[in-house]
């Protein structure tokens, strides 16, 4: 079967960094992206890989190894705004994306 | 404002009700896809639309009737649904199909409650 792996929970301190990993077991592999979403608002585009090594863009940055099935998102200088969930999603061969059910991130003073 | 627009916002419908959640983009994008996120689980693909012609349809309950007139438009009609239908029903659009870094836009989301 098809499963994304992620933690439920993480805490954080502001200014802080965190990572968040995913990892993932497809029928084919076409991409990982990941998404932010915060409470009652609609998931946000934040990353996409499709080659191993780091993507940054900004204060987050995302990891993939294709041959670990492991990805990361990496947020740095951290701001209470960051308080959301963090959703990876793996595109299978049939172009369909493959959800994890979300990281909750808390960020505490 | 993602683009990507959905209404009602919340819908409170008994069992033997029949009502539709509507959704548009003002995107210009191909292909067009009905979620159901419930608490702590995954996003769930319910239908996707590319050209206005259904690709998939990931065993959902015939209670559930998507329709797509348009490329802009999307639909999703209900009718004798249960309590676990109760969830957020997120529309999202995308330029296309697949082809490499095919980011969806989501529409905020209706949150149905099924009495």
């Amino acid at each position: 079967g098809q499963n994304i792996d992620q933690p439920t929970e993480m805490t954080a301190t502001e200014g802080a960094i965190v990572q968040i990993n995913c990892t993932y077991q497809t029928s084919g592999f076409n991409g990982l992206f990941w998404y932010q979403q915060h409470a009652g608002e609609a998931p946000t585009f934040l990353s996409y890989n499709v080659l191993d090594g780091l993507e940054e863009k900004g204060r987050f940055s995302s990891f993939l190894s294709r041959s670990k099935g492991y990805s990361y998102l990496l947020l740095k200088e951290l701001q209470m705004k960051d308080s959301a969930s963090y959703l990876c999603a793996v595109e299978d061969s049939n172009y369909q994306l493959i959800w994890g059910a979300g990281t909750k991130l808390i960020i505490k003073p | 404002e993602t683009g990507v627009t959905q209404t009602p916002r919340h819908l409170v419908m008994g069992m033997t009700n029949k009502k539709s959640l509507k959704c548009e983009q003002h995107l210009g994008h191909n292909a067009m896809y009905w979620y159901k996120q419930s608490a702590k689980k995954p996003l769930e693909l319910m239908f996707v639309y590319n050209f206005k012609e259904q690709t998939e349809n990931n065993s959902v309950p015939s209670r559930f009737s998507p329709e797509c007139p348009n490329s802009s438009h999307l639909f999703l009609h209900l009718h004798t649904l249960q309590p676990e239908d109760s969830a957020l029903y997120l529309c999202a659009s995308s330029q296309d199909l697949g082809q490499g870094a095919n980011e969806q836009y989501f529409g905020p989301g209706t949150r149905l409650t099924v009495t």
